[in-house]
């Protein structure tokens, strides 16, 4: 069964540092997706990234975060100068059409800023 | 800005007995999706509901979407040890479908 897999599965930082967080979605699927889970907390919308380009970002995904999609197979999420607010899961998510689709989902990295 | 909320927060339900969770919208529903959150396993879809009155059945897993009410019921019948986990909702939103989620239930099941 295809798989959206992320990497790494656990990541610490120290507050400052650049991180990168690395997705491989569905080959064939055409919309992308970030969100993040802090800590007893709801998932909440990142940003959505359709024929590479962002199609919608919340007000979280300030000028810190960036996404690409550099090899038509990883999606990235960059944080450039990460802080301790920014520890929490993260999860890829990308989806094969729009509207009434499945969107599957990675297992999600761990973010810790130290 | 829409909201969901779940009920209850938590449930704890003795192993065989049925139970029922809820999501209500502070909005229109246009689709309400169902995902079950293990740790370190991600979020794992359960099902997708479009149009009121939908219903859709897995397993001993049913989910029903009543739109007038803005809400859907997520009902788990003969409750096993692998039901364990958080259950969230999610409504799809904003040109790309993305998802805005409840805060999860988080069952527990009792041997």
């Amino acid at each position: 069964e295809p798989e959206v897999t992320q990497t790494p599965s656990h990541q610490v930082t120290q507050m400052g540092q650049e991180v990168i967080l690395r997705c491989v979605p569905i080959s064939n699927h055409l919309y992308f997706y970030w969100y993040r889970q802090i800590l007893g907390q709801k998932v909440e919308f990142l940003v959505s990234f359709y024929n590479n380009e962002i199609s919608e970002k919340s007000e979280i995904f300030d000028d810190q975060f960036s996404v690409e999609r550099p090899d038509g197979s990883n999606f990235t999420l960059k944080i450039r100068s990460t802080k301790l607010e920014d520890s929490a899961m993260y999860f890829c998510a990308s989806r094969g059409g729009p509207y009434y689709t499945e969107a599957f989902f990675g297992q999600g990295t761990r973010l810790t800023v130290v | 800005s829409q909201e969901l909320e779940q009920s209850p927060q938590s449930l704890i339900v003795q192993e065989g007995k049925n139970l029922t969770i809820n999501c209500t919208s502070s909005k229109t529903l246009y689709g309400l999706y169902w995902y079950k959150q293990k740790y370190g396993e991600g979020l794992i879809f359960l099902m997708m509901l479009q149009k009121g009155g939908e219903e859709k059945s897995h397993e001993k897993i049913t989910a029903k979407l009543d739109e007038k009410k803005q809400q859907s019921s997520l009902h788990i019948t003969a409750s096993q040890p692998s039901h364990a986990g958080i259950y969230l909702c999610g409504a799809p939103r904003g040109s790309n479908y993305q998802l805005i989620w409840g805060a999860g239930t988080k069952l527990i099941i009792k041997p």
